[in-house]
Order: C-alpha cells, then structure tokens, then sequence
C-alpha cells in the first residue's frame, strides 16, 4: 500500500531535550515536505526537499532541521525543543518537485513540549 | 509572497443541499491550486486540483471547484452536501513560474458541518 510513515504518532517531552521525528514514504517520490498545524494557522511549510541532499527552508524553519540522506526518508530534528513547537506535524510527498502533483500526507505525530 | 484566504472558519449546511467552501489566493504569477480535506486524527488527503483550462475542476467524493482568475478566487463545491462530508477543508496555492515554485501555501482551513 503507497504511504507516508511518521514516527512517533504522538509524544510528550521537555524543554531542551534533542528529538526526531520520522518519516518515510514508499512511493519513490522525489518531493518531501515538513508543516505543522496549529488552530486558527492552518498549516505551515517548515521544510521541503526536492531530492536526496537537496533541501530549502519554507515559512517557519527556525528551531528545526532536516536531512534527505536517502529518497525515501525525511526526518525532522528538534534539536533544543521549546514549548512554542507543541503541535500537529504532519509529512508529506509528492512525485516530482512539486509543481502540479498532489501530495500524500503522513497521519500526523502530535508533539507536546513541557 | 504567495497567501491563500479562507474567509469562514466554519460552514454549516443541511444534507441535500448544496454547499461552498470559499477561497481566495494570491501569486505573482499563474497558480496551481488544491483543495485537500481532512478528516479527525488524519492526515490531508487530495480532493481536486487546478492546473490549467477548464476552470470547472471534478475531483473526488463529487465535489468540484471553479477557478475564476479575475476574482482570483477557487471555491470548492458539492451539489448535495451529505453528513459524510463534515470534515476540515484546506485550500492551497502554489505559484508556477517564480523561483519558490516548490512551495506549498495552505489557507487556514474551512470545517464543513453537514446535518440531517
């Protein structure tokens, strides 16, 4: 079944403490994209990447970190969390570079920070 | 910069009826256009895109959409709503030609509620 896996679905921590959040997509799409959502927000791009080692910040970047070391993976670092990143994260991908194509979302990973 | 508007946070409708959920953009060049929704404890899941011509798009679930350029506006669409159909609904934008045209801006979500 084509899919996007984020990993973990949901997570509570504390301030400061480094953290990764998974996701891998087994459609061999080009494209991967990190937002999250927030009520009242909607949802905002953090990062995006059009192919392996090739990644560009999008709206809200900052106190975040990417790599795309293999095409079907694109995790997102917290390296120092702070509790204005608790939210709804979600994963996506799309063939290409984005362009016309339709992205496929992850299930979301909740993540509150203390 | 590229924005996309969603002016009503919610819509409520009666089953049967029809129902829109608007939305307004703003690109400096031509746009791609998208209306995603999402349902509770999921991820966005594509309904319909606008890429270029008819600007009557069909998509899934029976909804459609009309782009209408000199309104700038792309507003979703359903001839008879049906209570399946209550669910949060995103509209997205992305500008062809410019230098960002790998991002990906979301309006700030429509929930359509639909009641017997």
């Amino acid at each position: 079944e084509a899919q996007v896996t984020q990993n973990p679905r949901y997570l509570i921590t504390v301030t400061g403490k480094k953290l990764t959040v998974t996701c891998s997509q087994n459609m061999n799409h080009e494209y991967m994209s990190w937002y999250r959502q927030d009520p009242g927000l909607g949802l905002r791009q953090i990062y995006y990447s059009m192919n392996v080692e090739v990644t560009d910040k999008g709206d809200v970047p900052e106190g975040y970190k990417v790599s795309r070391k293999e095409k079907r993976n694109f995790p997102l670092i917290l390296e120092s969390p702070s509790p204005n990143q608790t939210s709804l994260y979600f994963c996506a991908s799309s063939l290409g570079q984005g362009g016309n194509q339709p992205q496929h979302f992850g299930d979301g990973t909740r993540l509150s920070i203390l | 910069a590229q924005s996309v508007a969603q002016p009503e946070d919610q819509v409520n409708v009666a089953e049967g009826n029809p129902l829109t959920v608007k939305c307004t953009y703003s690109v400096s060049g031509n746009p791609y256009l998208f209306w995603y929704v999402q349902y509770p404890n999921r991820g966005l899941q594509f309904l319909l895109k606008y890429i270029t011509g008819d600007n009557l798009v069909k998509g899934s679930y029976g909804f459609e959409a009309e782009f209408n350029k000199s309104q700038t506006s792309f507003h979703l669409k359903k001839p008879s709503a049906l209570v399946s159909d209550s669910a949060l609904y995103f509209c997205a934008v992305r500008d062809r030609y410019t230098g960002t045209a790998s991002k990906l801006t979301f309006g700030t979500g429509t929930r359509l509620q639909v009641t017997l």
